[in-house]
């Protein structure tokens, strides 16, 4: 399975400081998707970067991706308290489906 | 707003009922893909339905089965409910193979 891995389970940090959150994944990948979920609810897309891409930025989010060690890295500038959430990554091979596989995630707290 | 709708918002079913969850895709979205996610885990995927069609399954029995419609609206049914099918369960709609938007979920207790 190409199952995403977040890394850490859960991160506390402070207003104004950065947030980077890990994914693993286990097999080779057509590209690999973050996303936000706010107290139980719907999911939000927040990035998709492709297998052939290094580096994507999108506002305060930065993500990058390593296809050779099959890891991505999600870095969130500036956090802000309604940055709050779980992040989940989702890796994405089209060949065996368009299924988002999911990690546990990285539950993120960021107080004022 | 992600455009996608699902009745209903909560729902408590006993043990061995059956249940019908209801999904309204964005229009133009021909992909639906439906997610069970229980406390405190990711959301698993449960099967993806691309126009009117099943387009690929996890790893769900087929008491889990589902519908898609013309009007881009869709169904999972699930029978003889269980106690481990409690879990927010999520519709996701799609243009095409990428980004994947997400509806606010139905909650399903059983008890």
């Amino acid at each position: 399975s190409q199952q995403g891995e977040e890394d850490p389970q859960a991160l506390s940090i402070q207003e104004g400081e950065n947030a980077t959150m890990n994914c693993s994944y286990k097999t080779s990948i057509n590209n690999l998707q973050w996303y936000r979920q706010n107290s139980g609810r719907g999911l939000v897309h927040l990035i998709l970067i492709r297998s052939n891409e290094r580096e994507k930025h999108s506002g305060r989010l930065r993500v990058t991706l390593d296809t050779s060690k099959k890891s991505s890295s999600l870095l969130i500038t500036a956090s802000r308290a309604a940055d709050t959430a779980s992040y989940f990554c989702a890796a994405v091979k089209i060949s065996s489906g368009y299924a988002l596989n999911f990690g546990k995630g990285t539950s993120l707290l960021v107080t004022p | 707003e992600t455009g996608v709708t699902q009745s209903p918002t909560h729902l408590i079913k006993t043990r061995g009922q059956q249940v019908t969850l209801r999904c309204s895709s964005q229009s133009g979205h021909n992909t639906v893909s439906w997610y069970q996610q229980a406390l405190g885990q990711g959301p698993q995927f449960i099967f993806q339905y691309y126009r009117e069609e099943e387009n690929g399954r996890g790893n769900f029995p087929p008491r889990f089965s589902g519908l898609q419609f013309p009007n881009y609206s869709s169904e999972l049914n699930v029978n003889a409910l269980e106690l481990d099918d409690s879990a927010l369960y999520l519709c996701a709609s799609s243009p095409y193979m990428d980004e994947q938007f997400f509806g606010p979920g139905t909650r399903l207790t059983v008890l």
